[in-house]
């Protein structure tokens, strides 16, 4: 198992670029996360998915979009890159809701400059 | 409004010391509770869940309703302990889960 990979590691944007970031999970998870974590805050909630094409929002969820067309796929969409979106996104999956562990991705290091 | 805190960024013990982390929460309902680790160069995990009253690798957290607390403890630190540690708190008849900033735990040799 791979558990959960996200691509790419890093990334640098220029403003107003956009880009997909990548997230798969092979644990048949039916919930799925997306997370953002800027310097010395918390992770904070982007979008979320408990099954195959049922997205919702977060706590945090302007300037991105997201789909989950397959239980394994939950791809995150920046539309137009701007400098507060400079952070490192974590994507994570659980077998049900959050209170089961939560699988963690590698990270993601976006910059925008 | 829902919240954890955790209000030390760094908490530096040498080996053997006890370690307690520190995390308060404000909700106003039953909360659940969890730590999750983060060790150097690896992923963000599950340490423990309060419902779950489990002792992992040494470390326990009880739940204070009172004092509206879930401090981590450990009796007695070893190096393999650094790591970045996260409390979060789980809102009941959300899909949510709210984390803490973190605190850094360093333990000396």
């Amino acid at each position: 198992n791979a558990g959960v990979t996200q691509t790419p590691k890093f990334r640098i944007l220029k403003i107003g670029q956009s880009m997909t970031l990548q997230c798969t999970q092979d644990m048949n998870h039916n919930y799925m996360y997306w997370y953002r974590q800027d310097p010395g805050m918390g992770l904070k909630l982007i979008y979320y998915s408990v099954g195959a094409g049922i997205t919702d929002k977060g706590e945090v969820p302007n300037g991105y979009n997201v789909s989950r067309s397959t239980t394994e796929d939950f791809p995150l969409r920046l539309e137009l890159a701007a400098p507060s979106q400079t952070s490192v996104y974590f994507c994570a999956s659980s077998y049900r809701g959050p209170t089961y562990e939560q699988y963690f991705g590698p990270g993601t290091r976006l910059t925008v400059t | 409004a829902q919240r954890v805190t955790q209000p030390e960024k760094l908490l530096s013990v040498f080996k053997g010391a006890p370690v307690e982390l520190k995390c308060n929460y404000s909700y106003s309902g039953s909360p659940e509770l969890f730590w999750y680790v983060q060790y150097s160069r690896q992923r963000l995990q599950l340490l423990l869940r309060h419902i779950s009253r489990e002792s992992i690798k040494g470390f326990t957290a009880d739940l204070n309703k009172g004092e509206t607390s879930f401090h981590l403890k450990k009796p007695f630190a070893q190096e393999e302990d650094s790591a970045m540690y996260y409390c979060a708190l789980f809102r009941v008849n959300t899909d949510k889960l709210i984390f803490g900033t973190g605190t850094r735990l360093q333990v000396f040799p």
